[in-house]
């Protein structure tokens, strides 16, 4: 079975800076999709960045990019120029394109900046 | 872009009595909708699987008889507690899949917060 791994519980920015999250996960699985997900105190699961396993190229979404080491098993999410608003629960999510198939969430890493 | 809207947002029921949580998704048809319990500052636990049409697959530990889930339609699937106890008050959300196309993001809902007095 897959697993997803997060092994920062809280994390702390100061606004403006860079902050980088670490996720990884085990599969023996070739093709499948990565995901990170923002849950702000509003409890609403917002995506924030996809990556597919077949694409050597990290994906990046305005100031939220990935770091997909796929032999390393690792996916970590780089948050440039933090801003309040990103304070949030960080979710690390695997995900298989089977029929039905649900994601595996990691356990999150509960995001802070200062101000 | 797919919209899930779950309503209602919070509810608080007596103990014993029995609660429906609605999950649509408004703009595509959902052929798979998924249900996960989210304890305070946990992370979203798969409750069950939920194909328009059938029964539903409640994954280990999830009572099937306390946590009924109806997929009646492509766009509406129900969770009902029944007979709900304090120990069910948690945070409730559900997601759903499209039939078209590679929806691979999945969407959620908004979630509903039960608490049980």
């Amino acid at each position: 079975a897959q697993t997803v791994t997060q092994s920062q519980p809280e994390m702390s920015v100061q606004e403006a800076e860079t902050v980088t999250l670490s996720c990884t996960y085990d599969t023996s699985e070739s093709d499948y999709y990565l995901f990170w997900y923002k849950q702000p105190p509003s409890r609403q699961m917002i995506l924030v960045i996809r990556q597919e396993a077949y694409k050597q190229q990290n994906a990046t979404e305005n100031r939220f990019s990935v770091n997909f080491q796929k032999a390393a098993k690792s996916f970590s999410l780089k948050i440039s120029d933090s801003q309040l608003g990103d304070a949030a629960m960080y979710f690390c999510a695997y995900w298989r394109d089977n029929y039905g198939q649900n994601f595996v969430f990691g356990p999150g890493t509960r995001l802070s900046v200062l101000p | 872009g797919a919209v899930v809207s779950q309503h209602p947002s919070r509810v608080i029921c007596k103990s014993g009595t029995s609660v429906k949580i609605e999950c649509r998704s408004l703009d595509f048809q959902a052929t798979t909708m998924f249900w996960y319990r989210q304890f305070p500052k946990k992370s979203l636990m798969l409750m069950a699987t939920s194909n328009e049409g059938s029964k539903a697959t409640y994954e280990q530990g999830v009572e099937k008889d306390k946590f009924l889930i109806n997929h009646a339609s492509l766009t509406l699937s129900t969770l009902t507690v029944t007979s709900a106890h304090p120990e069910d008050s948690s945070f409730y959300i559900c997601s759903a899949r499209g039939r078209q196309g590679r929806n691979y993001g999945y969407t959620f809902g908004s979630g509903t917060r039960l608490t049980v007095v």
